[in-house]
């Protein structure tokens, strides 16, 4: 069972260059987040998806398109990376019933993106 | 007030002693409430739930008070490998959590 799968793990991107980050879970969760981490700053939400076929704006969403391909996969994408976009982004499910709000998220592994 | 906070750190302690971390959360609506670990370089993972009643895990005990917006973690007989940084987190809307900015753990011998 590999829980949340996010690739690539490790990228460096020039300024104004494009790449999509993958996700993939298979627990059958429902929701999926995409999250940023900075020192100083903790996590904070970029997108997510409470469901298959909706997507909503977290707290950052500048800068950022997302796309919930099915029940499993939730991708990010920069269309036009920029040096504030260099952090650590963690891709994260949960399923949402009544018992299971005493369940957090499941998270990947991360990636680390550096923007130069 | 920030959605959640929690203790600035790191704290810094002997193996054997007790550690309490706590956090305050400004949405009184909120529902679902939990402690996670992170360590170095990887990726959140959930410690515990926090239970209205309050709940103990082995070493590890939390409360809640939802009167005063207040969650708390204690930490028995530290181990080294209990050295990590611990978020507070907390359900923003139905389905999303808000995540504390973490107080960070070290155990020495």
């Amino acid at each position: 069972n590999a829980g949340v799968t996010q690739t690539p793990k490790f990228q460096v991107l020039k300024t104004g260059q494009s790449m999509t980050l993958q996700c993939a879970q298979d627990m059958n969760h429902n929701s999926m987040y995409w999250y940023r981490q900075d020192p100083g700053m903790g996590l904070r939400l970029i997108y997510y998806s409470a469901s298959e076929g909706t997507t909503d704006k977290g707290e950052v969403p500048n800068g950022y398109n997302v796309s919930r391909l099915n029940k499993r996969e939730f991708s990010l994408r920069l269309e036009s990376a920029a040096p504030s976009q260099t952090s650590v982004y963690f891709c994260a499910s949960r399923t949402l019933t009544g018992e299971t709000l005493n369940y957090g998220y499941t998270f990947g592994s991360g990636t680390r993106l550096t923007v130069v | 007030r920030k959605e959640v906070e929690q203790d600035p750190g790191p704290f810094n302690v002997p193996e054997g002693a007790t550690v309490a971390f706590n956090c305050t959360y400004s949405n009184s609506a909120s529902q679902s409430f939990f402690w996670y670990r992170q360590d170095c370089r990887k990726e959140p993972k959930l410690l515990m739930s926090v239970y209205s009643s309050g709940n103990e895990d082995g070493r590890f005990t939390a409360q809640l008070n939802r009167a005063s917006q207040y969650i708390s973690l204690l930490i028995r007989d530290s181990k080294l490998s209990d050295s990590a940084t611990y978020l507070c987190v907390v359900n923003g809307g139905y389905s999303t959590l808000t995540f504390g900015k973490g107080t960070m753990l070290l155990v020495s011998p």
